[in-house]
């Protein structure tokens, strides 16, 4: 059974701080990762998308690496900025069944201080 | 602006209600998701809809009723909930080929409590 377990489940930098999210899986057979973006009481926003053949993904300050033999991604934020603070999810895709289904991890809470 | 949304968007119920949740996508997609979000714990699935026929029930309680009459809306009917159920309910569409999904898009979230 995959499990996505995320650490830190919460973190606090200030303004214009490098950071780095981790997200590691237990099944590496996936098909694609995501990471999500998800705001106060909100829904959530796809950030990135690797496929599993991909290493990374960048979009912006974002980027995002996967390396499957180790089940493992990390998501890189350049010079945060207090808009960045949310709720960050990855979610990993597996292979097989009539609809295959997400499986999330809890989340890093990221508060980025002015 | 996310092409999901989601109606009410804060629900309070007494658990001898009856009310349903309703999920409306605008991106053309063939397969629409109701996932279960509480404190603490990771986004459940609940109900997978692809084209329309129902292909996952990842055993959820009878007391939640799903209903897809077509490929842009999706209903969740509520029936004797527990104070337990009270928790942000989120819908996502995506576009399903060959049995992949692709990125998953999101609604807002019904925001639910059970008293």
């Amino acid at each position: 059974k995959q499990e996505v377990t995320q650490i830190p489940a919460a973190l606090s930098v200030p303004e214009g701080e490098n950071l780095v999210l981790n997200c590691s899986f237990t099944d590496s057979a996936i098909y694609n990762l995501q990471w999500f973006r998800q705001d106060p009481g909100k829904g959530l926003t796809s950030l990135l998308l690797i496929q599993s053949s991909q290493r990374e993904q960048t979009s912006g300050r974002l980027n995002a690496s996967l390396d499957k033999s180790s089940g493992r991604s990390t998501l890189y934020i350049a010079a945060s900025q207090p808009g960045d603070s949310a709720t960050y999810l990855c979610a990993v895709s597996g292979y097989g069944g009539a609809t295959n289904k997400l499986i999330f991890g809890t989340g890093t809470l990221l508060a980025v201080q002015p | 602006e996310t092409g999901v949304t989601q109606t009410p968007r804060h629900l309070v119920m007494g658990m001898t209600n009856k009310k349903s949740l309703k999920c409306e996508q605008h991106l053309g997609h063939n397969a629409m998701y109701w996932y279960k979000q509480s404190a603490k714990k990771p986004l459940e699935l609940m109900f997978v809809y692809s084209l329309e026929e129902r292909v996952e029930n990842n055993s959820v309680p009878s007391r939640f009723s799903p209903e897809c009459p077509n490929s842009s809306h999706l209903f969740l009917h509520l029936h004797t909930l527990q104070p337990e159920d009270s928790a942000l309910y989120l819908c996502a569409s995506s576009q399903v080929v060959q049995g992949y999904i692709d990125t998953q898009y999101f609604g807002p979230g019904t925001r639910l409590t059970v008293l």
